[in-house]
């Protein structure tokens, strides 16, 4: 079946560091893949994109990679800050059209002062 | 900005109720879906909307149904309300078109406790 894994464990890092998130899966071919921040009590925001021609995709200090050879995907926050502090979704899309998402169940990132 | 708007932040209600779960969004999308997200879990997709009066099933239906009368509007229905549907349920939508069609835009969650 289809399955996404992402690091179960908080990420605790030191303000300034780099933090960075993984984001496994089995049984997929996707088209795409996304990450999301959710804050506690809220919906999840969308952050970036990446296809799977691209191997790498920048916004501000946020960085994705897409390996679709080792079917995993790496998210990086650098110069990383408190209010970075939330947990982070990956999602894939399910080839089932529609925009049908498929989430992980997210990784919490802590970032300390 | 889009807007998705879930008509209640908590709700608690006793077993075997029947449960309303409004979702209203103001772009005009044609997709609107329903999750629920338990720890440990990730959100798993209950039901999706691609059109008025048009729905699919997700991942994990059962329990529940949905009534798409409106485009705006996506409402999901839990027909006998139980414990194990104790969740936060997640509205979403997407459009079809344009530069935005992949990626959702959520509301902010409705908090079921079923006692």
């Amino acid at each position: 079946s289809q399955k996404i894994e992402q690091n179960s464990e908080a990420l605790n890092i030191q303000e300034g560091k780099t933090a960075t998130l993984t984001c496994n899966y089995t049984n997929y071919s996707p088209a795409y893949l996304q990450w999301y921040r959710q804050d506690p009590g809220r919906g999840p925001v969308f952050l970036l994109l990446i296809r799977e021609n691209e191997k790498e995709k920048r916004k501000e200090r946020l960085k994705v990679t897409f390996d679709t050879t080792l079917k995993q995907s790496l998210f990086h926050i650098t110069a990383s800050q408190p209010a970075d502090s939330a947990t982070y979704l990956c999602a894939l899309d399910s080839s089932g059209g529609y925009n049908k998402l498929i989430f992980g169940a997210g990784t919490r990132l802590a970032v300390h002062p | 900005d889009v807007k998705v708007t879930q008509s209640s932040r908590y709700l608690v209600k006793r077993t075997g109720e029947k449960v309303f779960l409004e979702c209203v969004q103001d772009m005009d999308h044609e997709n609107m879906f329903w999750y629920r997200q338990d720890p440990g879990l990730g959100l798993r997709l209950i039901y999706f909307s691609y059109d008025v009066k048009m729905k699919e099933k997700g991942d994990i239906p059962e329990g529940y149904s949905v009534s798409r009368e409106k485009k705006e509007r996506f409402s999901l229905i839990l027909e006998s309300a139980s414990t194990n549907q104790t969740s936060m349920y997640l509205c979403a939508s997407s459009p079809t078109t344009g530069t935005e069609n992949e990626k959702l835009f959520f509301g902010s969650g409705t908090q079921l406790s079923v006692l």
